[in-house]
């Protein structure tokens, strides 16, 4: 069973901020927030992760809800190239087949210019 | 980071033959994964390959069908055995330092068309 929500299809002017939300409403306490990238044709690109606390780094911001049922990938000022599938993953944060990455279906989003 | 390269970056094969692909990653990596993305579809989870020992694989995988080898802490192969139509796919291989939150790299993805 899928463990993430996320839209099928999202888009974005470029130069505005693209919100991207991502339900998890059965994650566990040991289990992080993973957000990664597909651009057409290429591998995986990783964005950013997180447990609980709001992550910002050069990409993207992460803002996860106090309840950790949900949370939002923020691209500040989205731009042509970040047209691309989003993948929002929950993992645990410990080895074994429960820390491998399974990819649900994603959101496309498509920015426009 | 870690850099990881494929080969080939894609291949048409006849029913009935197997390919080998390799993943060369650019420094040692505790773990390396194999994907498969078949067409218009998300990336599913073939196996994990383990250095000096058999690959675990995840379930509707088998061994006899998808051999993996990892001979070192940098170099994994994934063989398709036997194709028909229905293993035309991407093939990607990945990696990370370690278990758990580590992050985890991306090869460019092999395209297999079986004819």
């Amino acid at each position: 069973d899928a463990k993430t929500t996320q839209p099928t299809s999202m888009d974005c002017a470029e130069g505005r901020a693209a919100n991207l939300p991502c339900n998890h409403s059965t994650i566990s306490g040991n289990e992080y927030v993973y957000w990664y990238r597909q651009i057409h044709s290429q591998g995986p690109q990783y964005i950013i992760h997180g447990l609980k606390n709001n992550e910002t780094n050069e990409m993207a911001s992460l803002i996860i809800t106090e309840d950790r049922k949900s949370s939002t990938l923020i691209l500040p000022h989205a731009t042509l190239r970040d047209t691309a599938v989003y993948y929002c993953i929950v993992r645990v944060g410990y080895g074994g087949s429960q820390g491998n990455l399974i990819f649900g279906k994603g959101t496309k989003l498509s920015v426009k210019p | 980071s870690a850099v990881i390269s494929q080969k080939p970056s894609r291949d048409i094969c006849q029913r009935g033959t197997s390919l080998t692909i390799q993943c060369q990653v650019d420094s040692q990596v505790t773990m390396m994964f194999w994907y498969r993305q078949q067409p218009g579809q998300s990336l599913t989870l073939i196996a994990t390959a383990n250095q000096g020992s058999e690959a675990t694989y995840e379930s509707g995988f088998v061994i006899d069908k998808f051999p993996i080898s990892r001979p070192n802490l940098t170099f994994s192969t994934l063989t398709v055995s036997n194709m028909s139509p229905e293993d035309s796919s991407i093939y990607l291989c990945s990696a990370s330092r370690g278990q758990g939150v580590y992050e985890q790299y991306f090869g460019p993805g092999t395209r297999l068309t079986v004819t």
